[in-house]
């Protein structure tokens, strides 16, 4: 079947720290792997996305790689803020079937200033 | 432009009541998606709407869940009757075409369930 895990928070960084939240997959067919942030009171907001292996999404210092080998597609940043506190969704959405997603738990992280 | 909005944002009721969800899709947008995260776990599809239709139903846990969209503007969603483990946060979405990656999310609303 479809499925996202990604690792358990909460995730507590001082600022500047270096993240990585990790997310694996299983899927049927072509998966394209997302990430999806929360803030607090607001929706799920699109952060990154990759539709085919070894393509690299990027944006807001965020990056993560589609890595079809190891069926992962991490969450990193370089030095993070206070502001990048929210809960983190990994995500995977088939080729010919986007009419729904397939979302991990969720990793909350804290930052702290 | 107006985002997805969510009423209410947060709804506390006893076991056996009747709760009903709104979601205001973004204007024009013809697809809706109803999503919903139980007890902190992943997030899990319910349905989606095309327009007034229910394109996929797969996601619906079981019969206490009616999800309607008369008109094909706004949607609502009923528990009835609401048990525990209906406790959870109810995600509306919406996006303009059919089979598209980008689904547009709303705030969300928090049910509890005594």
């Amino acid at each position: 079947g479809n499925s996202v895990t990604q690792m358990e928070g909460p995730v507590t960084l001082s600022e500047e720290a270096f993240l990585t939240i990790n997310c694996t997959y299983t899927a049927t067919g072509y998966p394209s792997l997302f990430w999806y942030v929360q803030y607090p009171g607001e929706g799920l907001q699109l952060l990154l996305k990759a539709t085919k292996a070894d393509d690299k999404g990027s944006n807001k210092g965020f990056e993560a790689t589609y890595r079809k080998e190891t069926t992962s597609f991490h969450l990193e940043k370089g030095s993070v803020q206070v502001s990048d506190s929210a809960v983190y969704f990994c995500a995977l959405g088939l080729l010919y079937n986007f009419n729904k997603f397939y979302f991990g738990s969720g990793t909350k992280l804290n930052v702290k200033p | 432009e107006a985002g997805v909005t969510q009423f209410p944002s947060h709804s506390v009721i006893e076991k056996g009541q009747t709760v009903t969800l709104r979601c205001d899709p973004i204007s024009g947008h013809d697809n809706l998606y109803w999503y919903r995260r139980v007890m902190g776990k992943e997030i899990k599809f319910l349905l989606h709407f095309v327009k007034e239709s229910k394109q996929d139903e797969s996601g619906m846990p079981n019969n206490r869940f009616l999800a309607e969209r008369t008109g094909g503007t706004y949607s609502t969603l009923k528990v009835q009757p609401a048990e525990l483990e209906d406790s959870g946060v109810y995600f509306c979405a919406s996006s303009q075409e059919e089979y598209t990656d980008t689904q547009y999310f709303g705030p969300g609303t928090r049910l509890t369930v005594l």
